[in-house]
């Protein structure tokens, strides 16, 4: 089945104790990205990377890490975390970026993460 | 820089009326425009985009959407609603320039009653 998957699906921390959240996706796709969601503010995009050891920044990427070493992969590390850091993630993928046309972003089901 | 404005939080609607979820976008450069959906605990789905070509776009469950440049709108109809289509939705740009780079509005709450 083609999906993206995420782990850890819920998680609760303490500040300043290192995490990665992981992000997996099936589809040969060489475009994934990062979302935060927090009530009232819709997504925001922390990185993304158009393929394989390409990364950029996003609309919020301080106090985040990201790497791709390998197409389906992509990890989003919080070396320190901050309470203001607690909300809900979202990674994606698609074939290409998002403006192609028969390409679709697919969304993993979400990682919900408490800092306290 | 590139923005998105949903003009409307919440829109409530009785079963089989039309609805409309307004998005207006700000951006230097041309832009790709995208609708997505996320049901309850759920992630988000795409409904529709404008990539180029015909400004009206149609996409899945019966919605559409139709880009107006002038006005830098991209606003999402649909003519009759079900209760299933109870959800948020986002309104989101991409400039031509940067594809990568995706900037979403703040949502849009649609409550279907019956």
């Amino acid at each position: 089945e083609a999906q993206v998957t995420q782990n850890p699906r819920y998680l609760i921390t303490v500040t300043g104790k290192k995490l990665t959240v992981t992000c997996s996706q099936n589809m040969n796709h060489e475009y994934m990205s990062w979302y935060r969601q927090d009530p009232g503010l819709g997504l925001r995009q922390i990185y993304y990377s158009m393929n394989v050891e390409v990364t950029d920044k996003g609309d919020v990427p301080e106090g985040y890490k990201v790497s791709r070493k390998e197409k389906r992969n992509f990890p989003l590390i919080l070396e320190s975390p901050s309470p203001n850091q607690t909300s809900l993630y979202f990674c994606a993928s698609s074939l290409y970026g998002p403006g192609q046309n028969n390409n679709e972003q697919f969304f993993g089901p979400g990682t919900r993460l408490t800092v306290l | 820089a590139q923005s998105v404005t949903q003009l409307d939080s919440q829109v409530p609607v009785f079963e089989e009326a039309p609805v409309e979820l307004r998005c207006n976008y700000s951006s230097s450069v041309s832009v790709y425009l995208f609708w997505y959906v996320q049901y309850p605990n759920q992630g988000l789905q795409l409904l529709l985009k404008y990539l180029s070509g015909s400004t009206l776009v149609k996409g899945i469950n019966g919605f559409e959407a139709e880009f107006n440049k002038s006005q830098t709108s991209f606003h999402l109809r649909k003519p009759s609603v079900h209760i299933s289509d109870t959800a948020e939705y986002f309104c989101a740009v991409s400039a031509r320039t940067n594809a990568g780079k995706s900037t979403f509005g703040d949502g849009t709450t649609l409550t279907v009653k019956p």
